[in-house]
């Protein structure tokens, strides 16, 4: 089937625009994660979702940053007031049980620039 | 909390070269798995250990799984072109957040032909 479909693939954007991004992930996968990679750099943890369960948004680097996930499936996260630090590339992984060995699929990624 | 150092940042050989790539955790893992992100492309994953003292092989590629299932590695033998990327382990804890997985910062492997 699908892999995890990420759009737009690319973004640019004016300093203090509000952006978004929004992830779907492969059918029947209850886990979705955001990270986020600068130029060369790992992968930052953003935030998880499990199911019906409260996310854990410890990754979240300010208030700016928000994510939702309707339905148990699409996932959007927003950046409000984008400053250019936030330029980074937007990754969205599924899984399909969290918690055990099932490994991550990586969707393609947003690749945002605030200009 | 948990984290996961992984060394070196950055390896260059030449063709032919083995490559090695470690990854130690603060705390005991219940699972590690190793992804591999080539060049504008997006991580995929590689293989998941979970016994401790667990050996896997893929072709030229041997991951070990330590014995106090704290700390991992990926060696390549006589690398290619083709291994060029970066390698990052991610290692899942019990309990805690971020679903579990702590992702180290990668090895960039460059292969000179």
């Amino acid at each position: 089937g699908a892999g995890v479909s990420q759009s737009p693939s690319n973004k640019v954007t004016e300093k203090g625009k509000d952006v978004e991004l929004r992830c779907d992930p492969i059918s029947g996968h209850t886990a979705l994660y955001w990270y986020r990679q600068s130029l060369g750099q790992g992968l930052e943890f953003l935030i998880y979702f499990q199911g019906n369960s409260a996310p854990d948004k410890s990754g979240l680097p300010s208030d700016r940053f928000s994510a939702e996930r309707t339905g148990g499936s699409v996932s959007t996260l927003t950046i409000q007031r984008t400053q250019q630090e936030d330029s980074a590339v937007y990754l969205c992984a599924s899984s399909l049980v969290p918690g055990s060995n099932s490994p991550l699929h990586f969707g393609n990624g947003t690749r945002l620039t605030v200009t | 909390g948990q984290q996961v150092m992984q060394i070196p940042q950055y390896q260059h050989v030449q063709e032919g070269e083995d490559f090695t790539t470690y990854c130690n955790s603060s705390t005991t893992l219940s699972n590690i798995q190793w992804y591999k992100q080539r060049p504008g492309g997006h991580p995929v994953f590689l293989i998941q250990l979970v016994k401790s003292g667990e050996v896997k092989k893929q072709k030229r590629l041997t991951f070990q799984f330590g014995e106090a299932k704290k700390n991992s590695s990926l060696h390549i033998t006589a690398t290619q072109t083709t291994d060029v990327g970066t390698y990052f382990c991610a290692g899942r804890g019990y309990g805690g957040s971020q679903g579990n997985l702590i992702f180290g910062k990668g090895t960039k492997l460059s292969v000179k032909p």
